[in-house]
């Protein structure tokens, strides 16, 4: 049981690329989300999804795009990078949009954008 | 809305002795409150929470927390630091009434561990 699976760990874009970070578990998870971590702020929220073709904005969601095609994957598309996208970002998933239930994080991935 | 504030961005103790980790919280319904731990280099994994219930939570590795709503703080303590403690913690809000279940972080803090 591999839980939440990020992928890539590290990777460095140079202003205006474009890039998919991928996010797959494999609990049978409704809830799938993608929060950016960044010195002194916590974590915020970008997207979120209650199921397959049900998507919404976070706190900080411009200049990201997701899609929830099936239940296990939830990637996380940037369409033209920018430095202030330099962030380390987390997946993460729960069974249910329940506000009790807990979430389940990736191990992250450390992005520069130059 | 839902807020979240930690005070103090880096905490040290020594080893044995006691942790605290504060958090307030706003919320203008009932919150659900959660205690995060993050390792270095990893995600991070629930240590506790409180949704409803008794007030004093108790979590993984020896952490309790206490809902106090009249001071509205969900403090985290665990009464001998251990070296294996030292990693940064996050205090979360939600709510029953929250779309999708969404979680409010607050800004972590890094608990170092002195030999």
């Amino acid at each position: 049981n591999a839980g939440v699976t990020q992928t890539p760990k590290f990777q460095v874009l140079k202003t205006g690329q474009s890039m998919t970070l991928q996010c797959a578990q494999d609990m049978n998870h409704e809830y799938m989300s993608w929060y950016r971590q960044d010195p002194g702020m916590g974590l915020r929220l970008i997207h979120y999804s209650v199921g397959a073709g049900i998507t919404d904005q976070g706190e900080v969601p411009n200049g990201y795009n997701v899609s929830r095609s099936t239940t296990e994957d939830f990637p996380l598309r940037l369409l033209s990078a920018a430095p202030s996208q330099t962030s380390v970002y987390f997946c993460a998933s729960k069974r249910r949009d329940s506000a009790s239930e807990k979430l389940f994080f990736g191990s992250g991935t450390q992005l520069s954008v130059l | 809305a839902q807020s979240v504030t930690q005070l103090g961005s880096h905490v040290s103790v020594s080893e044995g002795a006691l942790v605290l980790l504060r958090c307030n919280y706003s919320s203008s319904v009932p919150p659900y409150l959660f205690w995060y731990v993050q390792y270095p280099n990893q995600g991070l994994q629930l240590l506790l929470k409180y949704t409803t219930g008794a007030t004093l939570v108790k979590g993984i590795n020896g952490f309790e927390a206490e809902f106090k709503k009249s001071e509205t703080s969900f403090h985290l303590t665990k009464p001998s630091a251990h070296m294996s403690d030292a990693a940064e913690y996050f205090c979360a809000v939600s709510a029953i009434y929250n779309q999708g279940g969404k979680l409010i972080f607050g800004q972590g803090t890094e608990l170092s561990v002195k030999p």
